[in-house]
């Protein structure tokens, strides 16, 4: 166990359904992160919060809808989402006080959109 | 948008052999992290660079940031099939300590031929 926990680890879901993703964070983190991970592609930031205010939003389409409840816990909350919207969630959190010791990310949800 | 090109997308070496990735930008970037990414599992986080010319070492790898800030490499020496996984460097542009928000590279995937 990384110190962050995602859950489920895989989920299939139909365009029509509604679903979300959990994670939660036993490291006393600050600050929690979305990723998505595509074949061929890069990381892609999704959101990011800070002491639970989100500070960022790369441009993500509505479908996809973030939640952030106390500084330990962040929901990704899903509707009609399309085929490509299939990819490898990761939750990620880090302590922003310039010790630079990395992000820990959660092992991610596998996520298949039919 | 900010990107970070790292080289080469996919590298294949005979065990024993070395490996290097490379990692460039064409802003300055404040710091920049190394992750590693076993095969189906999540991206964990191996050390951060924040000063221009630093190297670092840990065991067989060694993490080298430029003087100008721009570009930094990951250079295994003697390859072992534990190190197969793909690399990813990460940057940030936010100064004063803080991580700020990762751009990551595309990674570079290592396979390892015993």
């Amino acid at each position: 166990e990384t110190g962050v926990t995602q859950t489920p680890r895989h989920l299939v879901m139909g365009m029509t359904n509604k679903k979300s993703l959990k994670c939660e964070q036993h490291l006393g983190h600050n600050a929690m992160y979305w990723y998505k991970q595509s074949a061929k592609k890069p990381l892609e930031l999704m959101f990011v919060y800070n002491f639970k205010e989100q500070t960022e939003n790369n441009s993500v389409p509505s479908r996809f809808s973030p939640e952030c409840p106390n500084s330990s816990h962040l929901f990704l909350h899903l509707h009609t989402l399309q085929p490509e919207d299939s990819a490898l969630y990761l939750c990620a959190s880090s302590q922003e006080d310039g010790l630079g010791l990395g992000y820990t990310f959660g092992s991610g949800t596998r996520l298949t959109v039919v | 948008g900010q990107q970070v090109m790292q080289i080469p997308q996919y590298q294949h070496v005979q065990e024993g052999e070395d490996f290097t990735t490379y990692c460039n930008s064409s802003t300055t970037l404040s710091n920049i992290q190394w992750y590693k990414q076993r095969p189906g599992g999540h991206p964990v986080f191996l050390i951060q660079l924040v000063k221009s010319g630093e190297v670092k070492k840990q065991k067989r790898l060694t993490f080298q940031f430029g003087e100008a800030k721009k570009n930094s490499s990951l250079h295994i020496t003697a390859t072992q099939t534990t190190d197969v996984g793909t690399y990813f460097c990460a940057a940030s542009m936010n100064y004063g300590g803080s991580q700020g928000n990762l751009i990551f590279g595309k990674g570079t995937k290592l396979s390892v031929k015993p």
